[in-house]
């Protein structure tokens, strides 16, 4: 089956910690995204990859990272200088046209709980 | 400014109803539009994209208004598997690139009631 896979599912951190989330495409599209979703709030982009080997910082980068080493993968590591990690955290994918932004799919995301 | 707005509900309607969401986008310049429905803890799935002269999945209408620079969804004979956040999503251009990245709105939520 054709689709983005997150995991873990669910993922509990202790303060001081850093994890990393995993999310992996076969899809063959070009470019990846990581997003936070807080309750009763929209996503928030935090990373963008629109190429192997490249990533763009999104609005609220600060205390993640992320690297592009395979088009098919784009983990996302929460560093212990993210505040406030307790979220619901969505990996999607698009094609990359020389045209428009092309829809983007998502993965069933990764829930964080800072214990 | 990157803005999308959607009035955040609920939305509570019997089923069979018909029932509309309207979201306003702030960058003219925009030129993809999109409807996604996420359900409660679930990743946001794409409904349908939005097109100049409107377009239509069943019961599913959706209209872009450029001057006005609002997007609407409409959805006639309700079910209660209608019942969701309706989130609207819009190309941002200049926001991450020469080719944009979307913005999402906070979402509406819709409650279909038997």
């Amino acid at each position: 089956d054709g689709g983005i896979t997150q995991s873990p599912k669910y993922l509990f951190r202790k303060e001081g910690q850093n994890v990393t989330l995993s999310c992996e495409q076969n899809l063959n599209h070009d470019a990846m995204y990581w997003y936070r979703q807080d309750p009763g709030q929209g996503l928030r982009l935090i990373y963008y990859s629109q190429i192997v080997n490249d990533f763009q910082k999104g609005d609220i980068a600060e205390g993640y990272s992320v690297s592009r080493e395979k088009k098919e993968s784009f983990p996302l590591t929460v560093t212990s200088a993210q505040k406030n990690p307790t979220a619901f955290y969505l990996c999607a994918s698009s094609l990359r046209d020389r045209g428009i932004t092309d829809t983007q799919y998502f993965g069933p995301g990764t829930r964080l709980t800072v214990l | 400014r990157k803005e999308v707005e959607q009035d955040p509900g609920p939305f509570n309607v019997p089923e069979g109803a018909t029932v509309a969401f309207n979201c306003t986008y702030s960058n003219s310049a925009s030129q993809s539009f999109f409807w996604y429905r996420q359900d409660c803890r679930k990743e946001p799935k794409l409904l349908m994209s939005v097109y100049s002269s409107g377009n239509e999945d069943g019961r599913f209408t959706a209209q872009l208004n450029r001057a006005s620079q609002y997007i609407s969804l409409l959805i006639r004979d309700s079910k209660l598997s209608d019942s969701a956040t309706y989130l609207c999503v819009v190309n941002m251009l200049g926001y991450g690139g020469s080719q944009g990245n979307l913005i999402f709105g906070k979402g509406t939520k819709l409650s279909v009631k038997p």
